[in-house]
Formats: structure tokens, C-alpha cells, sequence
């Protein structure tokens, strides 16, 4: 089955305890990016990716990092987690590197950070 | 920043009425617009991804319309249905593949 898939669904943490949610597609996916959901607010991006290697900020960047080793595989690193990096986070990736198709979004991360 | 702006934030709609939402945007730097539904506990699903002035695009009840030169966009929905209660995302792409989404709509179909 095509998807998007994240990992953990639901994560409780301290400040300061460095973490990671995976991601990984299995579509051979170009394109794949990572938001975080909060109230009030729409869908923000934090970072992207537009093939193998080639990562982008997107317009809430701060206190996150990512990589892209390989085509599949997106993580999204917190190094020093802040209670204000409490929020639910969406991984997506698209088909196209150049842009214009859908995004395909994995079943989200809950985060606290306390 | 860009601002993607959606109205309105909420509308309950009796099943069976017909309804729209509006999506605005900045006419500059236009890529692609998108819309997304998502249904509560659910991962957003894509509709439709619009790409040229005047577009117009059907999916079953659900249509969209798309105005780059002013910077909007509509969805209508025909006979609401109580599995359409979600909320309503729009997305403006801009050529760096850099997505603005908007606030939502947050959509009630009541039986």
C-alpha cells in the first residue's frame, strides 16, 4: 500500500531531551516536507526536501534540523526540544521535484514538550 | 511571510444545502494552488491542485474554482452530506515548492 508513514504517533519528552520522528514513503517520492499543525494556525512548513541531499527551510525552521541520505527517508530532528515546540507535526511528500502535484501526508505526530 | 487567508473559519450547513468557502492568496510568485480536506484523527487528503487562471476542477460533489490574477479561489460543495463535515485546507504553492497553507474551514453537515 502506498504511504507515508510516521513514527511515533504519540510523543511525551522534557525540555531538552534531543529526539527524532521519522519518516518514510514508499511511493519513490522526489518531494517530502515537514509541518506542524498548531490551534488558530494553519499547516506551517519547517523544512523540505526536493530530492537526495537537497533540504530547504521552509518558514518556521528554527530549532529543528532534518536530512535527506536517502530518497525514502525524511527525519525531523529536534536537538534541544522547547516547550513552545509543542504541537502536532504532518510529514508529506509529493511525486514531483519540480512542483504542481498533491501532497501525500503521513498520520501525524502529537508532541509535548515539558 | 505569505499570508493565505480561508473564510469563513466555521459554517454548519443542514445535510442537503449547498455551500462555499473562499481562499485568498498573493497574486505574485503563483505556482499552484492546492485544497485539501481533513476529517478529524485523519492525515489531510488532497482534492484538487490547480494551476491555471480560470481553472475549474470536479470531483463528485465537490468543485473548485481559481482566479490567480486576484488572488482567489472558491469551493463548492453540492448537497452537503454529514461524512463532508471537516475542515477545508488551501495550500498556495510558489515556485520554490514552498507551501503557505491557510487557517481552514472547518465544515459541520448537520442530519
Amino acid at each position: 500500500e502506498a504511504q507515508v508513514t510516521q513514527n511515533p504517533r504519540y510523543l511525551i519528552t522534557v525540555t531538552g531531551k534531543k529526539l527524532t520522528v521519522t519518516c518514510s514513503q514508499n511511493m519513490n517520492h522526489e518531494y517530502m516536507s515537514w509541518y506542524r499543525q498548531d490551534p488558530g494556525l494553519g499547516l506551517r512548513q519547517i523544512y523540505y526536501s526536493m530530492n537526495v541531499e537537497v533540504t530547504d527551510k521552509g518558514d518556521v525552521p528554527e530549532g529543528y534540523k532534518v536530512s535527506r541520505k536517502e530518497k525514502r527517508n525524511f527525519p525531523l530532528i529536534l536537538e534541544s526540544p522547547s516547550p513552545n515546540q509543542t504541537s502536532l507535526y504532518f510529514c508529506a511528500s509529493s511525486s514531483s521535484g519540480t512542483g504542481r502535484e498533491k501532497l501525500f501526508f503521513g498520520s501525524g505526530t502529537q508532541l509535548s514538550v515539558l | 511571510i505569505l499570508n493565505v487567508e480561508q473564510s469563513p473559519q466555521s459554517l454548519h450547513v443542514q445535510e442537503g444545502d449547498s455551500t462555499n468557502f473562499t481562499c485568498s492568496f498573493p497574486s505574485s510568485n503563483f505556482y499552484a494552488l492546492h485544497w485539501y480536506r481533513w476529517e478529524t484523527a485523519k492525515s489531510p487528503e488532497a482534492l484538487f491542485v490547480m494551476t491555471l487562471n480560470g481553472d475549474e476542477k470536479k470531483k463528485g460533489r465537490i468543485s473548485a474554482t481559481l482566479n490567480t490574477k486576484e488572488g482567489y479561489s472558491y469551493l463548492y460543495i453540492k448537497g452537503s452530506q454529514p461524512e463532508d463535515s471537516a475542515t477545508y485546507l488551501c495550500a498556495f504553492e510558489n515556485y520554490g515548492q514552498n507551501f503557505v497553507f491557510g487557517p481552514g474551514t472547518r465544515l459541520s453537515v448537520l442530519p
